[in-house]
């Protein structure tokens, strides 16, 4: 089966700006995770969705980040505005009924 | 916060089994042992999991404690590519209960010739 597919596979911004990370699941997947991957640090969950509703945003610093899934299949998690320290690599994770299956991921680098 | 501790980094001669060590003495009896393990430049990869009996598959092993407080992952014959950080975690249900996963900073595994 085709894997958890992420784009852009790097980006780079100047902070301040605007950037949107896209991902597209594992067919019939109903639960998909963004992670936060922050260099030489484990994963860090950003946001749980089932279908297109929200599970866990705990994590999610809604001030600048947000997350959508609005048809329960792709999904885009976008910062605005973006800080240096938002450089880490975006994970995107989906499961259905056994393990969780991860994208190779977004390399964001602010400067 | 990860509810595992484990030792920062390991080495390991190619060949050679690797024991790569978790401690979780909080476990709840409803939290499963999960372990995933990264490649450098990819997303993390699962290995295995288990609930309180031991579990084997084609990539590894898996040790839990009678007391459920520690486990142990096995790679029986490590090769160079088994180099990569591995990491355990304990998690609630499985994923069609929409548990989710709580990495800590793992075991960053060196498989040497």
């Amino acid at each position: 089966e085709a894997g958890v597919a992420q784009s852009p596979r790097y980006k780079i911004i100047e902070k301040r700006q605007s950037v949107a990370f896209w991902c597209n699941p594992i067919s019939g997947h109903a639960t998909l995770y963004w992670y936060q991957q922050i260099l030489g640090q484990g994963p860090k969950l950003l946001i749980q969705f089932q279908n297109n509703g929200v599970v866990d945003d705990s994590q999610l610093p809604k001030d600048r980040f947000s997350a959508e899934r609005l048809k329960g299949v792709d999904s885009t998690l976008k910062i605005q505005p973006a800080k240096l320290e938002d450089s880490a690599v975006y994970l995107c994770a989906s499961s259905g009924d056994r393990d969780l299956t991860f994208g190779s991921g977004t390399r964001l680098t602010v400067v | 916060d990860a509810k595992t501790t484990q030792p920062p980094s390991m080495d390991c001669a190619e060949g050679r089994a690797a024991n790569l060590p978790c401690n979780h003495s909080t476990i709840s009896g409803n939290e499963y042992v999960y372990w995933y393990r990264q490649i450098h430049s990819q997303g993390p990869q699962y290995i295995i999991h288990g609930l309180k009996n031991n579990e084997t598959n084609e990539m590894a092993s898996l040790i839990i404690t009678e007391d459920r407080k520690s486990s142990t992952l096995i790679l029986p014959h490590a090769t160079l590519r088994d180099t990569a950080v591995y990491y355990c975690i304990v998690r609630a249900g499985i994923y069609n209960q929409g548990g989710k996963l709580i990495f800590g900073q793992g075991t960053e595994l060196s498989v040497k010739p």
